[in-house]
């Protein structure tokens, strides 16, 4: 199946530093890339939805300036956590679809960033 | 509104079956996905029903009916290893995935 690799891992960083995490589709194109946060014994809650070269839709709550996302070409969506806080401490999950005729959402690994 | 709903939380024995039931009330619908997770990790696909009826992927089989907004996932044969959440989601008329709160499922020998 598709893959998709999605960097770092882990993260641990300062209160009031940014972290980037990539996520990239390695062998398709993807027109959407989903950013979903995930706190302990909870389900996905999506962050916002990018689309390839326009601006990304956030949900409601989900603050623009704070968690910039970029996706600039059709393998490669990045999150930027700015200024980050230890209430931003969670697991960060990319995932991409193809466009039309979608039969699965492919996910990266994810990424659980620790502010401290 | 949306909304996705699975129970929270049930129990089998291994070597057993267990039916995780899913309804959802969606803006359009373009397909239903069953994914497995264990903790921290990422979602695993399991499965993508977009037309009525069952399939059938090994010990793994889901259902769908539309016009009653429900479908199922059924696990025979259960082994530990099948100790997991089990996330239901729904793709909407803007190809966004509605997401259920997941149902954790515990294997006890």
């Amino acid at each position: 199946g598709a893959v998709v690799s999605q960097h770092p891992s882990r993260v641990i960083c300062k209160s009031g530093t940014s972290v980037k995490i990539e996520c990239r589709s390695l062998d398709f194109q993807a027109t959407t890339m989903f950013w979903y946060r995930q706190f302990p014994k909870q389900s996905l809650m999506l962050m916002a939805t990018s689309n390839e070269g326009s601006k990304a839709t956030y949900e409601q709550g989900v603050e623009k300036d704070k968690f910039l996302i970029n996706h600039a070409s059709l393998t490669l969506s990045t999150l930027t956590v700015t200024s980050a806080h230890p209430e931003d401490s969670s697991f960060y999950i990319c995932s991409a679809i193809t466009g039309t005729g979608v039969t699965e959402a492919f996910f990266g690994q994810g990424t659980r960033l620790t502010v401290v | 509104g949306q909304n996705i709903d699975q129970p929270t939380e049930m129990t089998a024995t291994e070597g057993a079956i267990v039916q995780i039931n899913c309804t959802y009330q969606t803006s359009g619908f373009n397909g239903l996905f069953w994914y497995q997770q264990h903790a921290g990790e990422a979602p695993t696909f399991l499965s993508y029903n977009v037309l009525d009826g069952l399939e059938e992927k090994g010990r793994f089989s889901s259902f769908l009916s539309r016009s009653k907004g429900y479908s199922y996932l059924l696990l025979k044969e259960l082994q530990m290893k099948d100790s997991a959440s089990y996330l239901c989601a729904v793709m909407d008329s803007n190809y966004q995935l509605i997401w259920g709160a997941g149902t954790k499922l515990i294997i006890k020998p």
